[in-house]
């Protein structure tokens, strides 16, 4: 148990709508990241945030925009989901900007598009 | 673009032998990560090896990590049918994110 918690663990949508993920940090941290695993892929960085600002951003379109509250609780929000948006999104909290840092991962929330 | 690749993608041993796993980088970086996933689940942290580092232990683990030729393996010992799983190596630049390979799947048979 990394302490790090994610709803809902599964969710399917449809081509074209919107889907908002949610993490629950652990207790401390103000850096959460945000990382999108096709199958059979290793995770991609998508964005992270550090006490609510966006943070560094990865190869990801403007469609997928993020949240950071002052509890250290995150969402992720895609916007017009297309069918390769189907993935595992994983949301890791640590200390500090996570330089150097250990990350700790949640479960994970399963998306699938049709 | 995955920076990290693991070699092999998968293996596979019997109850307590040895597993290594190796992982290649393609830019510098500030350290080197290695994370462990069942099915398809969240990633569990395994070890941490900085820049500066060559050798690091924990428990069975051994990493090694070799800046000059931008690889790290990761060795098992003493395998267990617990300790079937994918591995990752993540890699950290100057920046926050972790640049993750595509995975090594270990299958150890009782």
């Amino acid at each position: 148990e990394t302490g790090v918690t994610q709803s809902p663990t599964h969710l399917i949508k449809t081509r074209g709508q919107q889907v908002t993920l949610r993490c629950s940090s652990q207790s401390g941290h103000n850096t959460v990241s945000w990382y999108q695993q096709a199958l059979g892929q290793g995770p991609q960085f998508i964005f992270q945030y550090y006490r609510e600002e966006e943070n560094g951003r990865g190869n990801f379109p403007p469609r997928f925009s993020g949240l950071q509250f002052p509890n250290y609780s995150s969402e992720l929000n895609v916007n017009a989901l297309e069918l390769d948006d189907s993935a595992l999104y994983l949301c890791a909290s640590s200390l500090f900007l996570a330089i150097q840092e250990t990350q700790y991962f949640g479960p994970g929330t399963r998306l699938l598009v049709l | 673009s995955q920076q990290g690749e693991e070699d092999p993608q998968a293996l596979s041993i019997q109850e307590g032998e040895n597993a290594t796993m190796n992982c290649s980088y393609k830019t510098s970086i500030n350290n080197l990560q290695w994370y462990r996933q069942n099915s398809g689940r969240g990633l569990v942290h395994l070890i941490l090896i900085r820049s500066n580092e060559r050798e690091k232990h924990s428990g069975r683990l051994r990493v090694t990590l070799d800046t000059s030729k931008k690889s790290s393996s990761l060795l098992i010992t003493a395998s267990r049918a617990a300790d079937t799983a994918s591995y990752f190596c993540a890699a950290q630049g100057g920046s926050e994110k972790l640049v993750f390979g595509k995975g090594t799947k270990l299958t150890v048979n009782p």
